[in-house]
């Protein structure tokens, strides 16, 4: 399987606890984006990275969040002393570094808080 | 961010043509826009996008009014398996322009 992967399915944790979800875009992306999902609504946009650059950080993004891309391949996106309000889908997408092109999403991380 | 608004939902009998509309009256001049459909418990799935010309491919066609203020996807056959939620997204109104915009999308129903 060639497309975005991300691990795992799904986290169950206590409030205040941290977790971490892994990201594996496609392999010859050079872009990769992090968005969250509620029940509903549309993925709201996190942050975006180029290569290992963090280029761009959503307001919605506490200092609780913080995403990495060592090396520019995979991604990790860290919440520190999770909150009931941080339960969602947490999805993954990855595209083309030049041209107007499509992403490709992964199946996500759902999390739920308790 | 420049917002698209679509209905809430829709619904289709199979294989007939579904017309998916999006007003997006803020778009900007060089703003792609661009369709993704999520099935239940699924990622957002490409499906089409376009600047000003319409344009076709094998899951669907965009037509784009004149003034770029509104787009309407089109899905010639609905099948059962295009039952899902669809959305129009612009990009978003950052330096980079890179990220999605999406709204609450249009939950389409595919009748047999």
């Amino acid at each position: 399987d060639t497309g975005v992967s991300q691990n795992p399915r799904h986290k169950i944790t206590k409030r205040g606890q941290n977790v971490t979800f892994r990201c594996d875009p496609i392999s010859e992306h050079n872009r990769l984006y992090w968005y969250r999902q509620t029940l509903g609504q549309g993925p709201e946009f996190l942050t975006y990275f180029q290569n290992e650059a963090q280029l761009e950080k959503s307001r919605l993004l506490s200092d609780r969040f913080s995403a990495e891309r060592p090396k520019g391949s995979f991604s990790t996106l860290e919440i520190q002393r999770t909150e009931q309000g941080d339960s969602a889908m947490y999805l993954c997408a990855s595209s083309r570094r030049l041209g107007n092109t499509e992403a490709f999403f992964g199946q996500g991380t759902r999390l739920t808080v308790v | 961010d420049a917002k698209t608004t679509q209905p809430n939902s829709m619904e289709s009998n199979e294989e007939e043509p579904v017309h998916l509309p999006c007003n997006h009256s803020t778009i900007s001049g060089t703003d792609y826009i661009h369709w993704y459909r999520q099935l239940p418990s699924q990622g957002p799935e490409y499906v089409i996008h376009g600047l000003t010309s319409n344009v076709n491919n094998r899951m669907a066609s965009l037509a784009i009014a004149e003034d770029r203020k509104s787009s309407t996807l089109i899905l010639h056959r609905a099948t059962l398996r295009d039952a899902a939620v669809y959305y129009c997204t612009l990009p978003g109104a950052d330096n980079y322009g890179q990220n999605f915009v999406f709204g609450p999308g249009t939950r389409l129903s595919v009748l047999p």
